[in-house]
């Protein structure tokens, strides 16, 4: 079975330092990988996805970036945080589009990020 | 541009009702509709996939329906029960000419409480 995992589960950090959030899969190969910010009041926000290694788009200008440097995984990071980089971070996994197999969306446990 | 709408926003009920969950959504061509259910502080769980050739998914207690030409997908809980409360969120797959999209389009959500 396949399984995502997430980490941290939560992380306070000043402005202006560096982040970085892992993300990576088990129990399947070449997903379709996702970074997702929830903000209270304002839903799921896409700001990164990926086919493939090294295949990231981007959905939201802004001072964060990802990359997926093996199959399974993905990283969210930052050279200097922002107060409003502050949320709830949470990466996701699917099966691509072309496979005979119509895929759900799965997430994990999501990173509680408070920016101070 | 895909937009998915869920009303009302908030629900309290008392446990044992039947109850319905309504998303809409602008733009008939999906490639599936998805539920998903999130506890407080945690990820989203993958409840139902609905295929766009599809007109109801079941599992255990909760059903559910999609009428793409109203642009409609009503998620039906059966004899409501305390564990029920969660935030349910629908998310459309849009299914583009151009060879389809990966990325869904979330509602905002819909609180549940079911009271004992």
């Amino acid at each position: 079975s396949q399984t995502i995992h997430q980490w941290p589960a939560t992380l306070v950090q000043p402005v202006g330092s560096p982040l970085s959030l892992e993300c990576t899969v088990e129990g399947t190969s070449n997903p379709n990988l996702y970074w997702y910010r929830q903000a209270a009041g304002r839903g799921l926000q896409l700001l990164f996805y990926s086919v493939g290694i090294g295949q990231i788009s981007s959905e939201v200008p802004q001072n964060l970036s990802a990359s997926r440097p093996q199959d399974r995984q993905f990283i969210l990071s930052s050279k200097k945080l922002l107060l409003s980089d502050s949320g709830f971070y949470l990466c996701a996994w699917n099966r691509q589009k072309h496979s005979s197999y119509n895929s759900p969306l799965h997430f994990g446990n999501g990173t509680r990020l408070t920016v101070t | 541009k895909q937009e998915v709408t869920q009303i009302p926003a908030a629900l309290s009920v008392p446990e044992g009702e039947n109850l319905v969950l309504n998303c809409s959504f602008t733009d008939s061509a999906i490639y599936n509709l998805q539920w998903f259910r999130q506890d407080p502080g945690k990820g989203l769980t993958s409840l139902l996939l609905i295929q766009s050739s599809q007109r109801e998914q079941t599992s255990g207690r909760l059903n559910a329906s999609l009428d793409k030409s109203s642009g409609r997908s009503t998620l039906y809980i059966a004899a409501s029960q305390p564990g029920d409360s969660a935030t349910y969120l629908c998310a459309a797959l849009p299914d583009l000419p151009q060879g389809g999209s990966e990325k869904l389009v979330f509602g905002k959500g819909m609180k549940l409480t079911v009271n004992p």
